[in-house]
This record gives structure tokens, sequence and C-alpha cells, in this order.
């Protein structure tokens, strides 16, 4: 597969542990932001979005955490699976602009 | 990778050749992109459109060029100006009219022998 994950940040867990992913984003106008997944060889997926005007959000198994004061992102996910093991970016936009802009991903691994 | 079709994953080139990136969409969106990832980095924006038959600049666009005939087609052609063309090409659609999030293709691998 694609080895998008050479020289990234690495955060590896043992299964059933709960990860902590961070991204510190740099423009302060932005207002929403997005968690995409990346398995090897395979385009990014969407896991979580926040706006700007909410600090917590929760699906399923993951929890996105925004503060806005050191402008910093975290992407928490609970009881860690071998399958959570990919590269998580994050992304984020200000309104009236079309583009995303990426963070350079952490990859995280997950033993068994 | 819903409704985004790019072909070939897998794509070799000679050096100093042109080579077209397709990148197909069957989900309606009026805004696409091309991004580049290379190994340890984010995703860089290449070029994006928002509607048929106009198209901006990314932050690297020197080297390669786009059209945007069909609402649902938008390839990419990496021209022997690039210089460093070996990398992971992803393709992106957006809804421009209810949510902010990318859907992205399956990428495709080209490298320049």
């Amino acid at each position: 597969g694609e080895s998008v994950g050479l020289h990234l940040p690495t955060l590896s867990v043992q299964e059933g542990d709960n990860s902590i992913i961070n991204c510190a984003y740099s423009n302060s106008a932005s207002d929403y932001f997005i968690w995409y997944k990346q398995e090897s060889g395979k385009g990014p997926q969407f896991i979580i979005d926040i706006r700007s005007n909410m600090d917590k959000r929760q699906g399923q198994r993951v929890t996105v955490l925004l503060n806005k004061t050191v402008k910093h992102l975290s992407l928490q996910i609970a009881a860690t699976q071998p399958g959570d093991s990919a590269v998580y970016f994050c992304a984020e936009n200000e309104s009236g602009y079309s583009t995303l802009t990426f963070g350079k991903g952490t990859m995280l691994l997950v033993s068994p | 990778d819903g409704g985004i079709t790019q072909s070939p994953k897998y794509l070799f080139r000679k050096e100093g050749q042109n080579v077209t990136l397709s990148c197909e969409q069957n989900l309606n969106h009026d805004a696409m992109y091309w991004y580049r990832q290379d190994p340890g980095q984010g995703l860089r924006l290449i070029y994006y459109s928002q509607i048929v038959n106009d198209f901006q600049k990314g932050d690297i666009a020197e080297g390669y060029s786009v059209s945007r005939e069909k609402k649902e087609s938008f390839p990419l052609t990496v021209t022997s100006a690039q210089k460093n063309p070996t990398a992971f090409y992803l393709c992106a659609t957006r809804d421009r009219g209810t949510v902010d999030e990318q859907f992205f293709g399956p990428g495709t691998r080209l490298t320049v022998l």
C-alpha cells in the first residue's frame, strides 16, 4: 500500500486503550474542523467534524475537542481496535473559503 | 470512497512525458479538488473547481493542468514541467450547497521512471 506514514509522528497503543491524537491549527479565523482517517493505499475517510461554536462533539467511539484559545484540536478514540490503525489528519476551513488546510497527520498503531 | 472513481490505481510514466489522471464522480457535487500526497506530509492542494468551466490554482499548481468540461469529471494532467511528479494523487468532491466536508476518491499512485 501507499507509505503515507513515513516520518509521521506515531502513537502506539494497545488494543482496548483510549487514544488521543492532537492537532494544532494555524488560522484563528477557521471555524470548521474535520478529522479524517486514511488507511494504507486508500483515500481519506471522514470521521467527525466540529464547528467553532462548539467545544466538544461525540460520535460512535470518537470524540473531538476544540480549544479555540490555543488553536488546538484533539481526537479521542475509545477502546481502540486494531482496525483503527491508520494515519489521522485534521483539516480546517474558514467560512467563505472553499478549500481545506490539512495537518501533516499522525500514524496510530494498535497492537493486539 | 463513495461515488468517486480514480483511474488507474497505479500509473507509470517515463520522464519527460505528460500523463492524465482521471477523476469521475456521480455524487452530483459542484466542487472538485486535486491533492498531492508525499510520504510524511499532509495533503497539498494542486487545483480546484467550484463549477463547470471554472477552476483555480491551489498551493502547488506549477507543472499541472486541469479542465472541467463536465460536472462529473475533473482530469488532472501532470506535465513534463513538474520536477518531481512521483506521488500519490487524490481527488475529492464537495457539495457546496450543504456541508463543508470533502469526500475522497481511492487515489492514483504515479511513478516516474
